[in-house]
């Protein structure tokens, strides 16, 4: 079956714009996560979405990083006033449930630079 | 709050080496811990895991002890092959109500026939 999928896989943007990237996950996964990878970092999470909860932000670098899901559907993560340290890889996980650990599944993340 | 910490690269073996790859955690309670491998031109994925103390993770001929007495996760491989050249993820997941991972910074490893 379809994996998680991520779109675009590359976005160059210049300092200052606002971008919007997209996160299909695995059909019936009700839990998605949002990380961040900058280079020669491990992953960082950003935010968490599990079903009609209200999401857990608590990783979001700062106000200019929001995200929105529609149920157990896509999710989009938008950075307004883009800066260059928001340049990394964006990547995003789904799993079925939270009770207890179940495997996250990646996708093969967007690549963004600002310049 | 959770932090993991892996050994520096990159790695180099020749094939069939000996392969450890060293993982300390910090963390409150009882977290989960895991191995995630990013292969080249493709997306993470879990290696193996254990979720309690003296647990072993085994996968592809990798294994990974869970140490609560050392805080430690080390990945083993007896004979590496070519193919196991990746980059190789230590992270846990806590005991919180999300489950989300907290990982460390990767390590680089290339295998040489």
């Amino acid at each position: 079956g379809a994996g998680v999928s991520q779109s675009p896989s590359n976005k160059v943007t210049e300092k200052g714009k606002d971008v919007e990237l997209r996160c299909d996950p695995i059909s019936g996964h009700t839990a998605l996560y949002w990380y961040r990878q900058r280079l020669g970092q491990g992953l960082e999470f950003l935010i968490y979405f599990q079903g009609n909860s209200a999401p857990d932000k608590s990783g979001l670098p700062s106000d200019r990083f929001s995200a929105e899901r529609t149920g157990e559907s896509v999710s989009t993560l938008t950075i307004q006033r883009t800066q260059q340290e928001d340049s990394a890889v964006y990547l995003c996980a789904s799993s079925t449930r939270t009770s207890g650990y179940n495997e996250q599944f990646f996708g093969p993340g967007t690549r963004l630079t600002v310049l | 709050g959770n932090s993991v910490t892996q050994m520096e690269g990159p790695v180099t073996l020749s094939e069939e080496a000996f392969l450890t790859i060293n993982c300390t955690y910090t963390a409150t309670g009882y977290p989960s811990l895991f191995w995630y491998v990013q292969y080249p031109g493709e997306g993470l994925q879990l290696l193996l895991k254990a979720t309690k103390a003296d647990d072993k993770g085994s996968n592809k001929g990798f294994e990974a002890t869970y140490r609560k007495e050392t805080t430690s996760f080390h990945l083993e491989k007896g004979s590496v092959q070519v193919s196991d050249s990746a980059v190789y993820f230590c992270a846990l997941s806590g005991s919180g109500a999300n489950s989300k991972l907290t990982f460390g910074k990767g390590i680089t490893l290339s295998v040489r026939p």
